[in-house]
């Protein structure tokens, strides 16, 4: 069974400062990654996603990820931090046998202090 | 394009009692997945359908069945609720049913039983 292992539930960091977001998988066979961002009362909305080809995947919002199979992950990345990228952050798996259907990570609760 | 809707955002049950959720998925889109949002449990697949078929199920007990119509709306329904089913019920769509595929989620259903 494949599986999403979030690494710290919250991370605070300052405005203008690197986010880093991390995230591990465990799959027996390549999966595929994304990355949701959920603000409050709201649903997920897509940032990115991997299937297959450049390992480096951009995403909207400036947001971008690394495939490394090697490592098993897929870290979530932001060079200078906004206020508005305060939210809820989940990385998420499927495989091409199981549909469309995603499993999650534990999620990542970003603040950005002033 | 019109996103991804959800009847109704907000719903009060009493243990016993049974409901049932709408979601109407991306113009065009075939592919209905379920989720359910818990802070103890985190984001867990229900089941998907596509083409008024199931084809994919989550853990979930009998309680929670779901269907999908010829135009792909999609209802869920969940019967003798319990105090454990108040969760965010959050409705996903995506044009095809397959790993990899984006999905786009609704702004979902917060179900609470008392």
């Amino acid at each position: 069974a494949q599986s999403v292992t979030q690494l710290g539930s919250h991370v605070s960091v300052s405005e203008g400062a690197l986010v880093l977001l991390r995230c591990n998988y465990s799959s027996s066979v390549p999966p595929y990654l994304f990355w949701y961002v959920q603000y409050p009362n709201q649903g997920l909305q897509l940032l990115l996603k991997y299937t297959t080809g450049a390992t480096l995947v951009k995403g909207i919002n400036g947001f971008e990820a690394e495939f490394k199979k090697s490592e098993t992950s897929f870290h979530l990345t932001k060079p200078s931090a906004h206020m508005s990228d305060a939210a809820e952050y989940f990385c998420a798996v499927s495989k091409e046998t199981s549909g469309s259907r995603l499993t999650f990570g534990e999620g990542t609760q970003l603040t950005v202090n002033p | 394009k019109a996103g991804v809707t959800q009847t109704p955002r907000y719903l009060i049950k009493t243990r016993g009692q049974q409901v049932t959720l709408s979601c109407s998925p991306i113009s065009g889109h075939r592919s209905v997945s379920w989720y359910q949002q818990t802070p103890g449990q985190g984001l867990q697949f229900l089941f998907e359908y596509f083409s008024e078929t199931q084809r994919n199920k989550g853990n979930f007990p009998g309680r929670f069945s779901g269907r999908q119509f010829s135009n792909s709306r999609s209802e869920m329904n969940v019967s003798t609720l319990e105090l454990g089913d108040s969760a965010l019920y959050l409705c996903a769509s995506s044009s095809r049913l397959a790993g990899g595929n984006e999905q786009y989620f609704g702004p979902g259903t917060r179900l609470t039983v008392t």
